[in-house]
């Protein structure tokens, strides 16, 4: 079975001031893991996908990378508009039986205060 | 193109009625999905189609039951409704099993009393 824990549950960080959010993961063979961005009373909303590790991607002041086991989420110097809540997700190989499913983990709320 | 569209935005039942929550989209994906999310818990897998006429049961599947007749179009029933059933769902769509990144709705809020 896929698991994936988030953490932290919440953070609060002042504007300028960069983290990193973690996505911790458990699948038999990773076929990708994603990273989405939920605004309040609204669908979550896709950033990036990683498929092997060492990979990383950007995007503006996010940055998403992947190892063995875990998942990063940089957040480099943030602003208010950052505030959001952040999912990771994993799906799994075809020989897992879990590659028609995403499994996502409980995510980490942001708020960037200015 | 509207993406994927959900309705109601809200609703509200009594234990044991029965109802249908909306799902479309325009956007000819292969794959459509529906979850629940509840506080503390993330977004759970409900039921899955790879194509029209064709779905699966995903990680909580009990109580509720789909259809996929057309590429457009992937309704969820709720057959008679439970407090426990009280949460927002999402219905999500991607060009194909294959990709993860779906496009998701705006969810709909159920409230079972």
């Amino acid at each position: 079975e896929d698991q994936v824990t988030q953490s932290p549950e919440a953070l609060r960080l002042q504007e300028g001031e960069s983290s990193s959010l973690n996505c911790s993961y458990t699948v038999s063979g990773l076929r990708g893991l994603f990273w989405y961005r939920q605004d309040p009373g609204k669908g979550p909303e896709f950033l990036f996908t990683l498929y092997s590790a060492g990979e990383e991607k950007e995007k503006e002041r996010l940055k998403a990378t992947l190892t063995k086991k875990e998942s990063f989420l940089h957040i480099t110097a943030p602003k208010p508009e950052d505030s959001a809540t952040y999912l990771c997700a994993v799906q799994g190989s075809i020989s897992s039986g879990s590659a028609r499913q995403l499994t996502f983990g409980s995510g980490t709320q942001l708020t960037v205060l200015p | 193109n509207a993406g994927v569209t959900q309705t109601p935005k809200f609703q509200v039942l009594k234990t044991g009625q029965s109802m249908t929550l909306q799902c479309a989209q325009d956007m000819n994906h292969e794959y459509m999905s529906w979850y629940r999310q509840d506080p503390g818990m993330g977004l759970r897998l409900i039921h899955y189609s790879v194509g029209a006429g064709i779905t699966d049961q995903g990680e909580v599947p009990n109580g509720y039951n789909v259809s996929r007749s057309t590429t457009e179009d992937f309704p969820l029933r709720l057959l008679s409704a439970a407090p426990s059933q009280t949460s927002v769902y999402f219905c999500a769509s991607s060009y194909s099993w294959r990709e993860g990144s779906q496009y998701f709705g705006p969810g709909t809020r159920l409230t079972v009393t």
